[in-house]
């Protein structure tokens, strides 16, 4: 069974970097595309941008080139970079597996911005 | 970007009761990439169905999708106390992947 598990920050300051790990169990990270979703109350479910085992990414236009996908296969790990933070980036944080659709989701982890 | 309209916003049933939940695509979407998802109060959301209309591992026959193009429709056949969630449609077809809005089922 696949798991995935979210590690990072809680707390971010407004205008700061938000750097998230993904640690991946139970399947090999050299398959498949793995993604970053996050949900807010105010905007639902968003998807991030995503990684393919053979390191070509795509992100969601929304969030301007403030983001960055990256994989460590090595440590069967993914990561997310978000910079320039702001109150509108709080949210439930999940890192995802996409094969049949988003199929195996990580427990997700809360990200609040606040000084 | 596909812009994915789902209604109602609540829909309010009875055990045993039949659920269907719809989803509108602002385009039609590509190669039937179309999924539908259950969330519990602080569980990420589960898969349900892919590709319109297949049960993903451990989903059980009372869900079922339908649909193609833009008009798409999650129907759960006999409501049981354990349905009664939040329900999200997607598409993963191209970027960016995006997600309606929600349906909430609750109980009457």
């Amino acid at each position: 069974q696949v798991q995935l598990q979210e590690s990072g920050p809680g707390l971010v300051k407004p205008s700061e970097t938000l750097s998230l790990t993904c640690t991946v169990s139970g399947d090999s990270i050299s398959h498949y595309y793995w993604s970053w979703i996050r949900q807010s109350p105010g905007k639902g479910l968003e998807w991030i941008g995503f990684i393919h085992y053979s390191g070509i990414a795509n992100y969601n236009p929304s969030l301007r080139g403030r983001v960055i996908i990256s994989l460590d296969t090595s440590n069967s790990q993914f990561s997310l970079k978000l910079s320039s933070m702001t109150a509108a980036d709080t949210a439930v944080y999940y890192c995802v597996r996409e094969y049949y659709s988003f199929d195996f989701w990580g427990q997700g982890t809360l990200v609040t911005v606040s000084s | 970007e596909i812009v994915l309209t789902q209604s109602p916003g609540t829909l309010s049933l009875s055990p045993g009761e039949r659920a269907t939940l719809s989803c509108r695509a602002s385009q039609s979407v590509s190669d039937n990439y179309f999924a539908w998802f259950q969330q519990k109060r602080g569980q990420a959301p589960r898969l349900l169905i892919y590709g319109v209309s297949s049960r993903a591992t451990g989903i059980p026959d009372r869900f079922s999708g339908s649909g193609s193009g833009t008009d798409f429709t999650l129907t759960i056949s006999r409501l049981e106390p354990d349905d009664f969630a939040m329900y999200y449609c997607a598409h993963y077809g191209a970027s960016p992947r995006t997600f309606g809005q929600g349906t909430k089922v609750d109980i009457k």
